[in-house]
Order: structure tokens, then C-alpha cells, then sequence
């Protein structure tokens, strides 16, 4: 259980189009799913956070014009990147939290990553 | 601000050695920790969490990781490596005073060499 998964898993695209990654929860609702960047042998940074029904909240720094977050339901969160440019280029990852947990904490659950290359 | 220091970008290791990677964190009342791994090209596994209780936490794939609260540390730990385990590693928190976001580290790639 407890399955993520993302659309494209990799995807190559000219400098100036858009591209949209869509992040699902296959057998559990997700009130909030993330979305992470990693660079090259670097870590995750965390980029915005998604709740259903709601705007995302972005973390300081990331330019919500340019990577447009959708949560329409509690299994699906979309990520597009706008006038996509080599700089935006990167691993892209998504995680989901579980609905009920018994901890103060839901655990969250990573989606395998797209890798985005603008050429 | 909760941040979590993994001091080791890189361990190799021979095969059937014990390893060691080290993580470190920010001092807080409260936190959970998290270690994960991630394979090539894919997301990031849950290899095991702290949340309360015993220090000592057991994950999957035989790794092991000791809540230290005087030392602020929660390092893995495994007796045998194999080939299969070389991955990148990266340690999490959660600062439940915080908005629940998840804060990595930087990461420790393990190379485990025959």
C-alpha cells in the first residue's frame, strides 16, 4: 500500500514550452502532497506544498508563476512548469501524505521522480 | 529553524564491512527522524523512523539507527554491507512545532565495493 506515482517519468522539452507533471496517490487519499526539486547530488528541496481544494503555499524562493501547483482531488496534484529554460532542468519529486495516522504526524510517501531536461 | 548536518558526502566501503553514516540535528524539545534512501534515477525509500519510544530503531534492509538526545544524533548503522546497498542515504526531520515539513540533510552516498 501506499503507492505514488508520477507522469512523465522523464521528459525532454524545448526552451519556451510548458510542461505539466502529475503526482497521484494510487491506493490512499492525500489531504497534501509536496513537491521537491533535487539538483545533481544534492538533496531535496522542498518547493511548495499542496492541500486539496486549496492553494498551494510556496517556500521562499520558488516563483509560483513559474511552476504552477494544482491539487484538484486527494489523488492527484499536478506541477507545471511555465516557459520552461535549461536552468529549470532538474529531478523532480513528489510525495503524499497519508490521510489518518496515529502519530501527530503524517508519514509521507515519494513518488519515483521526473527528470525534466530543457533544451 | 530545525537543520539536519550529514558531515559525510561520501563513505565507500568494502563489502561485508560494517558502515556507519553519521547525521546530526539541530537541538529542539521535540523531533521525529527519518532515514531514507534512494536508488538512481528513483524517489526515496523509508529505510526507518524515530518517533518516541526506544532509541534504538530497526528498518528495512538490515539498518539500525540510535536516537541520541545529548548528541543530537541519529546515525545508521549497518554490521554487513552488500553490493545492493550502495545508494545515496539522507537523513529527515520533522519538527512537529514546525508545520510537520520534512527537513533533509544533504546526503551520504555509500559505495560498496566487491
Amino acid at each position: 500500500g501506499a503507492v505514488v506515482s508520477q507522469h512523465p517519468s522523464r521528459v525532454i522539452c524545448k526552451s519556451g514550452t510548458s510542461v505539466k507533471i502529475e503526482c497521484r496517490s494510487l491506493d490512499f487519499q492525500a489531504t497534501t502532497m509536496f513537491w521537491y526539486r533535487q539538483f545533481p547530488k544534492k538533496s531535496l528541496m522542498l518547493m511548495a506544498t499542496s492541500n486539496e481544494g486549496s492553494k498551494a503555499t510556496y517556500e521562499q524562493g520558488v516563483e509560483k508563476d513559474k511552476f504552477l501547483i494544482n491539487h484538484a482531488s486527494l489523488t492527484l496534484s499536478t506541477l507545471t512548469v511555465t516557459s520552461a529554460h535549461p536552468e529549470d532542468s532538474s529531478f523532480y519529486i513528489c510525495s503524499a501524505n497519508i490521510l489518518a495516522g496515529g502519530h501527530p504526524y503524517n508519514e509521507q510517501f515519494f513518488g519515483p521522480g521526473t527528470r525534466l531536461t530543457v533544451l | 529553524a530545525q537543520s539536519v548536518t550529514q558531515l559525510d558526502s561520501q563513505v565507500p566501503v568494502f563489502e561485508e564491512a560494517p558502515v556507519e553514516l553519521r547525521c546530526n540535528y539541530s537541538s529542539s524539545v521535540s523531533v521525529y527522524l527519518f532515514w531514507y534512501v534512494q536508488y538512481p534515477n528513483q524517489g526515496l525509500q523509508l529505510l526507518l523512523k524515530y518517533l518516541s519510544g526506544s532509541t534504538l530503531v530497526k528498518g528495512i534492509n538490515g539498518f539500525e539507527a540510535e536516537f541520541n538526545k545529548s548528541q543530537t544524533s541519529f546515525h545508521l548503522r549497518k554490521p554487513s554491507v552488500h553490493i545492493s546497498d550502495t545508494a545515496e542515504y539522507f537523513c529527515a526531520v520533522i519538527d512537529p512545532d514546525s508545520s510537520y515539513k520534512l527537513i533533509f540533510g544533504s546526503g551520504t552516498r555509500l559505495l560498496v565495493r566487491p
